[in-house]
Formats: C-alpha cells, sequence, structure tokens
C-alpha cells in the first residue's frame, strides 16, 4: 500500500523559507506513470495547487506562487520536497504531498498533511 | 485562489439525494475532466469520483459525478450521516498550467 508522510518545521518565521520533505513509501518515487505534488490548505479554507514534480525533475507550479517555490525531487530516497521562500503569515497553511497518475488529473493518493504556521 | 465555485453548503435528510454543482470555465471544466474529492475534519482529501463520472475501488455507487459543459455536478444518494464533510471539485486547467480546486461545499445530514 502506497504512504506518503510529509515531515519539516512546524513553525516558520515570516520572511524565511519554509520547508518540507514527503516521503513515499511502499512504491517507487522513480516511476514514469506518476507525477508527485504538493498542496496546501490554509485554516479554514479550501484547497490550493502549489505545484508538481515527474521523477526526472521536471516541474510545474501555480504562477501565484512561482516566484517563491522550488520542488525537487530525490530519486535515491524516494523523497520529493518543497521550498517556498520569503513567507508571510498568508502562508500558514496544512501542506499535503499527493501522487498523480500520468495522463490523469486526479491526486490519488495523499499525504495525512502537516500544519506549518508562520508567525515571529 | 479558487478558479472552480461551488455552493457553499447543502444538506439533506438521511436517505435523502444531495447534489453539489461545480462551475468553471472553457480553460479548466470546459475542456479537461473534473475530478471530486470529500475531505472529513482533520483528515486529507479522498478521490471520490475521477474523470467525470468514475468511482475509485472501494466508493460506494451512491456517489456519482457528471459534467456539462463548463459545469459538473455531485451527487449523493441514499444520504448517511457519515457523508456529512467538505467536497471538493477539481480539474487541469489549460490557462494556468496546473490543477485549480473549487471553493468547496460543506455538506450536513440532518
Amino acid at each position: 500500500q502506497l504512504q506518503l508522510q510529509e515531515s519539516g518545521p512546524g513553525l516558520v518565521k515570516p520572511s524565511e523559507t519554509l520547508s518540507l520533505t514527503c516521503t513515499v513509501s511502499g512504491g517507487s518515487i522513480s516511476s514514469s506513470s506518476y507525477y508527485w505534488g504538493w498542496i496546501r490548505q490554509p485554516p479554514g479554507k479550501g484547497l490550493e495547487w502549489i505545484g508538481s514534480i515527474y521523477y526526472s525533475g521536471s516541474t510545474y507550479y501555480n504562477p501565484s506562487l512561482k516566484s517563491r517555490v522550488t520542488i525537487s525531487v530525490d530519486t535515491s530516497k524516494n523523497q520529493f520536497s518543497l521550498k517556498l521562500n520569503s513567507v508571510t503569515a498568508a502562508d500558514t497553511a496544512v501542506y499535503f504531498c499527493a501522487r498523480r497518475a500520468s495522463g490523469t488529473s486526479h491526486f490519488d493518493y495523499w499525504g495525512q498533511g502537516t500544519l506549518v504556521t508562520v508567525s515571529s | 485562489q479558487s478558479v472552480l465555485t461551488q455552493t457553499p453548503s447543502a444538506s439533506g435528510t438521511p436517505g435523502q439525494r444531495v447534489t453539489i454543482s461545480c462551475s468553471g470555465s472553457s480553460s479548466n471544466i470546459g475542456s479537461n475532466s473534473v475530478n471530486w474529492y470529500h475531505q472529513l475534519p482533520g483528515t486529507a482529501p479522498k478521490l471520490l469520483i475521477y474523470s467525470n463520472n468514475q468511482r475509485p475501488s472501494g466508493v460506494p455507487d451512491r456517489f456519482s459525478g457528471s459534467k456539462s459543459g463548463t459545469s459538473a455536478s455531485l451527487a449523493i444518494s441514499g444520504l448517511q450521516s457519515d457523508d456529512e464533510a467538505d467536497y471538493y471539485c477539481a480539474a487541469w486547467d489549460d490557462s494556468l498550467n496546473g490543477q485549480v480546486f473549487g471553493t468547496g461545499t460543506k455538506v450536513t445530514v440532518l
């Protein structure tokens, strides 16, 4: 059974960089059949797609966040990561990692999510 | 920022049928398939419907999806107390070259 698990600091100071890692178990991140994505949800609000990455390193970012986001993949560790710089309180959210099959648009497996609070 | 618009809330009594709508545009729903997720408080979203009307393994046939033009709908028949959750539609957007989600609908079982 595929499992995804987010990890990283739960508290980040304003103007600093938010860094999260998603560890994939029960399957290979190097499969050519899947993309791996990050989605976030501010407290009490809806879902926002941040970006996605293919095992080869090809990335797609939400245009509204593109200037501040970097998603990378480490196939040796079966992990992919998110970096969001110059954070503000508006970036406080639960961050989810998820899997999407190539040629489709739906995320079929999700991590449990991790809350990141931006505060001094 | 949500590109797809949903009714904020919907409700029904056990056994009733509830329909949730999702409105988009030609660059998303109008040209791509729609997916639906449901989310219980404090948990991750779970895929409910994909490719407009397909159910993943394990999702009961009480849940059905449809699409027409730039709008989509999710129907829940035989409403149960366990169906009380937030529901989100989603689609690929060709203009943004990325995923867009709906504003979400909270379903309450009276």
